[in-house]
């Protein structure tokens, strides 16, 4: 099952804020974040996982209900580098190997 | 971390043609992946790389079209067998240095892509 994600675009301009959502419909453990600009490989921003610890290294927050399935990422005080794609990631098995499976995206421009 | 390297990078390729993908790693990671990712579109994973064994194939992929291997835990190729049109996109291997039991606490690194054209 792949994650929901909303909205499938977001048009800003610098300095507004931004929320991007995802959902599963099965338990998760942890959700993955990621950016991908034109033309480049996905980018990590940020895991989060079961039990609240979070992990990233921008200035860009998330957030995780487990009972909801569901996951927030946050982009505040938005820049023009923040423009791409944003995709969440989900396991997708039910208790074998992970299965990293991917939301359909959330394009994010940012204007000057 | 990990640094991915692809080859080709590009190539335009005839119908009725196979090409095949090399994913080079520079440390030694647990999984690796192969996705298909249409301009504009979602991440598609057409299987795990498992080292030494047949790799696991999702829905709508089969070994015969995408025959896979992976000889170690630092090297993985992905063969597009007797393409059409239809096989046009980017196919990006990914690997996950660490997995913990039932959650993955470690990043996901994608590799820079192999744009496929096929005519």
């Amino acid at each position: 099952q792949q994650p929901v994600q909303s909205p499938q675009a977001v048009i800003l301009r610098e300095g507004e804020d931004a929320v991007i959502n995802c959902s599963s419909s099965k338990a998760l453990y942890s959700v993955h974040w990621y950016r991908q600009k034109h033309g480049e490989a996905p980018v990590f921003l940020m895991i989060l996982l079961k039990g609240g610890e979070q992990k990233g290294h921008e200035k860009i927050s998330a957030s995780f209900n487990e009972k909801k399935q569901q996951s927030s990422l946050y982009l505040t005080a938005s820049q023009l580098s923040y423009s791409g794609t944003y995709f969440c990631g989900t396991d997708r098995s039910t208790g074998g190997s992970y299965i990293p499976t991917f939301g359909r995206g959330t394009s994010l421009i940012v204007h000057p | 971390s990990a640094v991915i390297s692809q080859k080709p990078s590009r190539d335009i390729c005839q119908r009725g043609t196979s090409l095949t993908i090399q994913c080079q790693v520079d440390s030694q990671v647990t999984m690796m992946f192969w996705y298909r990712q249409q301009p504009g579109q979602s991440l598609t994973l057409i299987a795990t790389a498992n080292q030494g064994s047949e790799a696991t194939y999702e829905s709508g992929f089969v070994i015969d079209k995408f025959p896979i291997s992976r000889p170690n835990l630092t090297f993985s190729t992905l063969t597009v067998s007797n393409m059409s049109p239809e096989d046009s996109s980017i196919y990006l291997c990914s690997v996950i240095p660490r997995i913990g039991s039932k959650t993955s606490t470690d990043t996901q690194y994608f590799g820079p892509g192999t744009r496929l054209t096929v005519l």
